[in-house]
Formats: C-alpha cells, sequence, structure tokens
C-alpha cells in the first residue's frame, strides 16, 4: 500500500472550513483514498473515499488531484464535535482489505 | 447501522495469564480484523479472518492467535500475556473485499493493561 504523509496537527475556528491535506506521491492507478477519523477513546469512523473524482457525502467532501498525489479533506462547517485524529489511508481494493493507518493529524476545533 | 461489540471496556491482566477478547457483530460482515493502538505508533493490524475457521496472519501476529468459529464473532487470544501487549485493541469489520463494501466498521475498543 502506498504511504501517505499528513500534518500532524491542525487547528480550524468553529464554523469554518477546515481543510485536512495529505500527501501519497506514490500512488498506483488502482489505489483508493480512504478517509476515517478518531474521536478520543472511540474507535475510528468511516468517513469517504475516492479513485479519481471529487466526493462529497453528509459529512466531508475529498477533493483529490488529477495526478492524485494528493487530496483533501474538507469539512464545510466544522463544529467542535469534529475534533478528532483524522487519517488519510492509501489501499488497493484487491488486496484484501489490508488497510494501514498512519498516525493522522489531529484536528482541533476551537470555539 | 451496523454495531460491532467488544466485550470489555477496560480489562486488566497478569503476565502469563491467558486472555480472550471477544468480539462480535450484528451485521453478516464477511471479513473481521482485530488491530492494536499505541501512542506513537498508530493502528496496527494483528490478525484477519476473510471466512469462517480462516484467519491470515497481518503485520503483528507474534504473541496472538485468533478464532472465528461463527461467522458472528471473532476472537484474539493472548497465549501468554506479557506487559508490552498493554494496548487499545480494536475490533473492526467489512461487508466485502471491493467498494464499497470495504469501509471498515470499528467496535469501541478494549483497553487492555497487563501487570
Amino acid at each position: 500500500d502506498a504511504k501517505t504523509t499528513q500534518p500532524p496537527s491542525m487547528d480550524c475556528a468553529e464554523g469554518r472550513a477546515a481543510n485536512l491535506p495529505c500527501n501519497h506521491s506514490t500512488i498506483s492507478g488502482n489505489e483508493y483514498v480512504y478517509w476515517y477519523r478518531q474521536i478520543h477513546s472511540q474507535g475510528p469512523q468511516y468517513i469517504i473515499h475516492g479513485l479519481k473524482n471529487n466526493e462529497t457525502n453528509e459529512m466531508a467532501s475529498l477533493i483529490i488531484t488529477e495526478d492524485r498525489k494528493s487530496s483533501t479533506l474538507i469539512l464545510p462547517h466544522a463544529t467542535l464535535r469534529d475534533t478528532a485524529v483524522y487519517y488519510c489511508i492509501v489501499r488497493v481494493y484487491t488486496s484484501g482489505s489490508r488497510l494501514t493507518f498512519g498516525e493522522g493529524t489531529q484536528l482541533t476545533v476551537n470555539p | 447501522d451496523v454495531k460491532v461489540t467488544q466485550s470489555s471496556r477496560y480489562l486488566v491482566k497478569r503476565t502469563g495469564e491467558k486472555v480472550f477478547l471477544e468480539c462480535v457483530q450484528d451485521m453478516d460482515h464477511e471479513n473481521m480484523f482485530w488491530y492494536r493502538q499505541d501512542p506513537g505508533l498508530g493502528l496496527r493490524l494483528i490478525y484477519f479472518s476473510y471466512d469462517v475457521k480462516m484467519k491470515e496472519k497481518g503485520d503483528i501476529p507474534e504473541g496472538y492467535s485468533v478464532s472465528r468459529e461463527k461467522k458472528e464473532r471473532f476472537s484474539l487470544i493472548l497465549e501468554s500475556a506479557s506487559t508490552n501487549q498493554t494496548s487499545m485493541y480494536l475490533c473492526a469489520t467489512t461487508r466485502g473485499s471491493n467498494p464499497p463494501n470495504e469501509k471498515l466498521f470499528f467496535g469501541s475498543g478494549t483497553q487492555l493493561s497487563v501487570l
């Protein structure tokens, strides 16, 4: 699976958009980008995934660059409850769900 | 919603004890996983299973074994617990192995302390 690089921490004001970057420069053509988050003392929660096109769901938007070497998770109106560690993961979907988590980004939403 | 239930939230055991961590899911998912999470090391895959009575080693299987006798239940076994196995243990499931069925659903975790 491709390696990902994320900033260790970010801050965001409540009500503003939170933009979390992820670099995955060694990604290959069939690898999906997945985002999960983990709120303190809970198990990680799936947010969104994509292959080439930008994706949006009720939780967030995922923007993938044209060369697919980086992506950005956007929380359009961050709330205090969005404070969590956010993980960007790249994997090959044929490899049997062998997801590898890195250290992620600690997002702190401030009032 | 998928429910992944881990039997204990907190567990304290002594060195050398045999420890069983149980995970039960209620959505008929094919795949089940055990991860451990440690500060500075992230989540690491211990074992996973694609079917009943089937198991595969993850990245750090040493010192652990697993059992999947029924589809809904996946047990992690520490044959002889050691202090370096003190960790948060997380169970997860996926419906299948291809998008969109490969989303991981996690339990709340078991914080195991080995004294």
